[in-house]
Parts: structure tokens; C-alpha cells; sequence
């Protein structure tokens, strides 16, 4: 089956500064890869996704690369701000037969310093 | 809309003691979903069910047994519980438009915080 790692497991930034998360996955039919965002205590919730069709994509100031002849993808966020602080998984999916199945990374908790 | 509702929140049961935790959402999605998260493992998938009256194994279902009666529930149980099932559930959905290919991101549950002791 699919598995996901997730570097780093912790990351603090500066304000203003940037933050970058990477993902590799071991399955080359994965064509689907999501992020998600946890703030304490709350759910997860879907910030940006990224399909294999792509290399890359843009939503402000979150972007998601995807290399898949080396079966990685980023995460990037640019001038963060304290409300970034929280953890954030990424996720892998193979779309057509997988029934919508998500296999979440283990998690970076992002915390960013004023 | 509520979206995807979680009952209860917070639960302390007893090793051996059996407990039903309850998903329902109102968007009226084909697939549902339960995962469990333990610190540093991220979120595993215990069972998923892609329709009424379907349901299937995730990554860690031993333990647990899950029940699709009607499209809008999704019943987690737990007949024996176990210390090392002490963690927060999560139920998402989602859903997969025709002619698309694709199916669409899982929207989550509050959670409910499980303490076995």
C-alpha cells in the first residue's frame, strides 16, 4: 500500500519568513495530494491540493510543488503570520480506485515566533 | 448546514466497556469515513463506507466495527475497549460528482476525544 513521510515532524519560523514541508510517497499510481491544516483542538481542514497533472500550484501565500519522477511534494508557505502556527498534513490518493482514500503523513507542527 | 456533526466530544470508558460513536453529516455524501489520531501518526484510516449499506476496512480496524444504515450516518463501535484505543476519532465525507473522475476533499468531523482507562 501506499506510504506517506512528512519532514520535519516540528518547524519554527520568524515571522515574515518562509516555511517549506515536504512529502514523499511510495506509490507511482498516486495522483492526488492534499493538505491539510490542524489548529489545536480543531479539525483538519483542506487547504490546497494538487493533482499529477500539474507541477505546481498557487493560493496566495500557500503553494504545493509535486515532482513525480521522484515522488515528492512540497508545501510552501510565504510570509507567515501567527495564524499559520499549526499542524499541517499532506496526503496521497490514487483517485480512480481508491474510493476517495486519503494515506495522511505523520504531521509537521509549524509553530511561527512574532 | 452543520456539515459533519460528532457525537459525544469527550468519552472516558472503562477497559472492557463497549461505546457507539456517531457521525452524521448533512451534505448528503456518497462516502464516509473514521480515523483515528495519535500524536506523531497522523490520521489512520479505521473504516470507510462508499455508500449505504457499505462498508469496508481502513489501515487499523481491529477492534472496532462500523455500521452504514442510512447515507447521512456512520456509526464507529468499539465492543471491547482497550487502553491503546485512547485517542481522538475523526469522521470526514466526501463525495464523487458524475463525469468527473474525481472524487472531491473530505470535509471533517469536531472529533471526539476516546479515554480508555
Amino acid at each position: 500500500g501506499e506510504n506517506v513521510e512528512q519532514h520535519p515532524s516540528t518547524l519554527s519560523v520568524q515571522e515574515g519568513d518562509s516555511a517549506v514541508i515536504k512529502c514523499t510517497y511510495s506509490d507511482s499510481a498516486s495522483n492526488y495530494f492534499p493538505w491539510y491544516k490542524q489548529e489545536l483542538g480543531k479539525r483538519p481542514q483542506l487547504i490546497i491540493d494538487i493533482r499529477s497533472n500539474v507541477g505546481e500550484k498557487k493560493d496566495q501565500r500557500i503553494a504545493v510543488t509535486l515532482n513525480k519522477t521522484a515522488k515528492h511534494f512540497s508545501l510552501h508557505i510565504t510570509e507567515t503570520q501567527p495564524e499559520d502556527s499549526a499542524v499541517y498534513f499532506c496526503a496521497a490518493s490514487t483517485e480512480t480506485d481508491s474510493w476517495g482514500k486519503l494515506q495522511f503523513g505523520a504531521g509537521t507542527q509549524v509553530v511561527v515566533t512574532p | 448546514n452543520a456539515g459533519v456533526t460528532q457525537t459525544p466530544k469527550f468519552r472516558v470508558l472503562k477497559t472492557g466497556q463497549s461505546m457507539t460513536l456517531l457521525c452524521a453529516q448533512d451534505m448528503n455524501h456518497e462516502y464516509m469515513y473514521w480515523y483515528r489520531q495519535d500524536p506523531g501518526m497522523g490520521l489512520r484510516l479505521i473504516h470507510y463506507s462508499v455508500g449505504e449499506g457499505t462498508t469496508a476496512k481502513g489501515e487499523v480496524p481491529d477492534g472496532y466495527n462500523v455500521s452504514r444504515l442510512k447515507k447521512q450516518n456512520f456509526l464507529l463501535g468499539l465492543e471491547s475497549a482497550a487502553p491503546s484505543q485512547t485517542s481522538v476519532y475523526f469522521c470526514a465525507s466526501s463525495y464523487f460528482p458524475v463525469g468527473t473522475g474525481v472524487v472531491k476533499e473530505q470535509y471533517f468531523g469536531p472529533g471526539t476525544r476516546l479515554t480508555v482507562t
